[in-house]
């Protein structure tokens, strides 16, 4: 069965602070996708990266990058020099292509706080 | 191109009565997809539906919970008989394929369903 773990419950940093957000997840499929979403104060669902299990290569866009390891099965985030409009809870997901796309098994998120 | 939108933003209903939550998907898209986000936890799978079919519904809760997709409007998920432990966020997404062809996974904003 699939799963995603998020440990980190909840973060909190200073201002202009690197932060990595963790993530880990079991899958039996070869083939799978894994996403991060960000879900601000306001309640919405905010697609930030989709990511295919045969493309290991680490992505960044912005403050933002992402560490996929397919040997550890893990699928980090990292936001670099943090900021208060960082503030938010963020879903690791996992889904599998034979579940269809987008069936998706989320981790119960981490609430990371900004502090000026 | 309007988002995934899903109407009502916030519900309330008393106990008893029934919820009707509407999600209307990006346009030429044929698939949609129900997720429930109970207070504190990540988001859960409920129902995958295309156009008149209902292809996965291996999260919906088997008494109370129904979703339909028309051929004409938008999706709509119905809870009858409303309980408190209903009370949660409702999201909906969309897709144009059953598998993934490099498209995103896009969510619209929720509805908030609140028991009373």
């Amino acid at each position: 069965a699939q799963k995603v773990t998020q440990a980190q419950t909840e973060i909190s940093v200073v201002e202009k602070e690197d932060v990595t957000l963790d993530c880990v997840y079991e899958t039996r499929d070869t083939t799978y996708y894994l996403f991060w979403y960000k879900q601000p104060p306001s309640g919405e669902l905010v697609f930030l990266i989709r990511r295919n299990s045969f493309d290991e290569q680490n992505e960044i866009s912005g403050r933002y990058s992402w560490n996929f390891q397919k040997s550890t099965s893990s699928f980090n985030f990292t936001i670099t020099a943090s900021q208060v409009v960082d503030s938010a809870v963020y879903f690791c997901a996992l889904s599998e292509t034979n579940t269809g796309f987008q069936k998706l098994v989320f981790g119960t998120g981490t609430r990371l706080l900004v502090s000026p | 191109n309007a988002g995934v939108m899903q109407n009502p933003r916030h519900l309330v209903r008393r106990r008893g009565q029934e919820a009707r939550l509407r999600c209307s998907p990006m346009k030429g898209h044929s698939h949609v997809y129900w997720y429930r986000q109970l207070p504190e936890e990540g988001l859960k799978f409920m129902v995958y539906l295309q156009k008149e079919n209902i292809i996965d519904e291996s999260g919906m809760p088997k008494e109370r919970f129904s979703a339909e997709f028309p051929k004409e409007g938008p999706s709509i998920l119905r809870i009858q008989q409303v309980v408190r432990g209903d009370s949660a966020a409702y999201f909906c997404a969309s897709s144009p394929y059953r598998q993934g062809k490099g498209t995103e996974a896009f969510f619209g904003q929720g509805t908030r369903l609140t028991v009373v």
